[in-house]
């Protein structure tokens, strides 16, 4: 089965921190993905990455950035942390053409 | 971009009874997942069906790719299928991402 962890469930921050959310996959995936879920508003991509050191923008990149320098690891940077940050946090994995898997999800907050 | 539309939003079930979910999307896919949110926030992989119908034990759901649908099957609903169920399609023409609907939530009483 396709494991895709992320580093934490739950996560207190301050405004203005440097914010890094780790996700890792252990199946030799190409894509990985970045997603945001606000009640109201769904689940949104923040970002993608189709290889190492590869990126692209999803819907909502802004006040986010992304770093994929290993193939397994795709990492999510809130530079300067903010109280609109607050949500949950989904990372995805998947071959070109096939079904992402997600992990549990982070729950972020900033106070 | 595409649009997804799921109906219903909200559906309140006795335990053992049977639903239908239907997700309406705009345009062609060459992947449609079906999901299933836990209370706990995980998203649980049901089906990856761009087209075709598929069963797993209580679970099936159909996609008629040309008519622009999919439909997720419950039957014998038990209090554990309670959560929310998204469709999420990645249109044709942009491989990767997954755009998701608003998601039915689905309870199951005892």
């Amino acid at each position: 089965d396709v494991k895709v962890t992320q580093s934490s469930r739950y996560l207190v921050k301050r405004t203005g921190e440097k914010v890094f959310l780790e996700c890792v996959q252990d199946m030799d995936h190409e894509n990985m993905f970045w997603y945001r879920q606000d009640p109201g508003l769904g689940l949104r991509l923040i970002y993608f990455s189709y290889d190492v050191k590869m990126k692209e923008k999803g819907d909502i990149p802004e006040g986010y950035s992304v770093s994929r320098e290993k193939k397994e690891r795709f990492s999510l940077i809130l530079e300067s942390a903010s109280t609109n940050q607050t949500s949950m946090y989904l990372c995805a994995s998947s071959l070109i053409y096939q079904p992402q898997h997600f992990g549990d999800g982070t729950r972020l907050s900033i106070l | 971009g595409i649009q997804v539309e799921q109906s219903p939003p909200d559906l309140i079930l006795q335990e053992g009874a049977n639903s239908t979910l239907r997700c309406n999307f705009s345009d062609s896919v060459n992947n449609l997942q079906w999901f299933h949110q836990n209370p706990w926030g995980q998203l649980i992989n049901l089906f990856y069906i761009p087209s075709g119908t598929k069963q797993n034990g209580r679970l099936s759901a159909t996609t008629v790719a040309t008519e622009r649908y999919s439909l997720l099957y419950i039957s014998s609903s038990q209090t554990t299928d309670s959560g929310v169920y998204f469709c999420a399609v990645a249109y044709a023409g942009s491989a990767r991402q997954l755009t998701f609907g608003s998601g039915t939530q689905l309870t199951v009483l005892p």
